[in-house]
């Protein structure tokens, strides 16, 4: 069975940084492209990143991109995904989620919640 | 970027009525759409890839149609359990994007 666990998300300062880890187990990792996508409070759903599996070549949404680093290490089955420099409109409920080639997104996490405020 | 426009925002439907709801790309996808479902505070759920293949698991009561810039999702007899809000999304080129969401009101 498909599991992915976000974990680390956190009340933070608007200007402060956190990281983020998504742990996967019921599927070969290491094949599988895998992606961040977040949920402000009460609004709709929002591409943020995007990581392959072999190249590792990486992709971001305008309004990350130069703040959020996405990352994953294969050996522990992990994703990840720095955010620096975070805003208030980066609050949101951040899910991870796996990708199959061609067919996109097939399981997602459950979420956890990042709240930038002072 | 391409926009995705879904239509319409809300509806409100009752128990084994038949419901369609539509995606428009603002530029071709050719098939590369994907339709979620999320109830509230839950994380969403993968339903169709391929603009018209259903993922493992999904009721054959969910259906999607579609090329290029107009998709469709349809629900052939609404269950109380099918409450919720529906997203479209192009994963053709980045940044992907969604629709905005349909909510559906049993």
């Amino acid at each position: 069975e498909v599991q992915l666990l976000e974990s680390g998300g956190d009340l933070v300062q608007p200007g402060g940084s956190l990281r983020l880890s998504c742990a996967a187990s019921g599927f070969t990792f290491s094949d599988y492209a895998m992606t961040w996508v977040r949920q402000a409070p009460g609004k709709g759903l929002e591409w943020v990143s995007v990581i392959y599996s072999g190249d590792q070549r990486t992709f971001y949404a305008d309004s990350v991109r130069g703040r959020f680093t996405i990352s994953r290490d294969n050996s522990k089955n992990t994703l990840y995904l720095q955010m620096n420099s975070l805003r208030v409109e980066d609050t949101a409920v951040y899910y991870c989620a796996k990708i199959v080639r061609l067919s996109g997104i097939d399981y997602w996490g459950q979420g956890t919640l990042v709240t930038v405020s002072s | 970027d391409i926009q995705m426009t879904q239509s319409p925002s809300s509806l409100s439907a009752s128990v084994g009525d038949r419901v369609t709801i539509t995606c428009r790309a603002s530029q071709g996808i050719s098939n590369y759409l994907a339709w979620f479902q999320q109830k509230p505070g839950k994380a969403p759920k993968s339903l169709i890839y391929a603009a018209s293949s259903l993922q493992s698991g999904v009721p054959s009561k969910f259906s999607g149609s579609g090329s290029g810039t107009d998709f469709t999702l349809t629900i052939s007899s609404l269950q109380p359990e099918d409450f919720a809000t529906y997203y479209c999304q192009q994963y053709n080129s980045y940044p992907w994007t969604f629709g905005q969401g349909t909510e559906v009101e049993i």
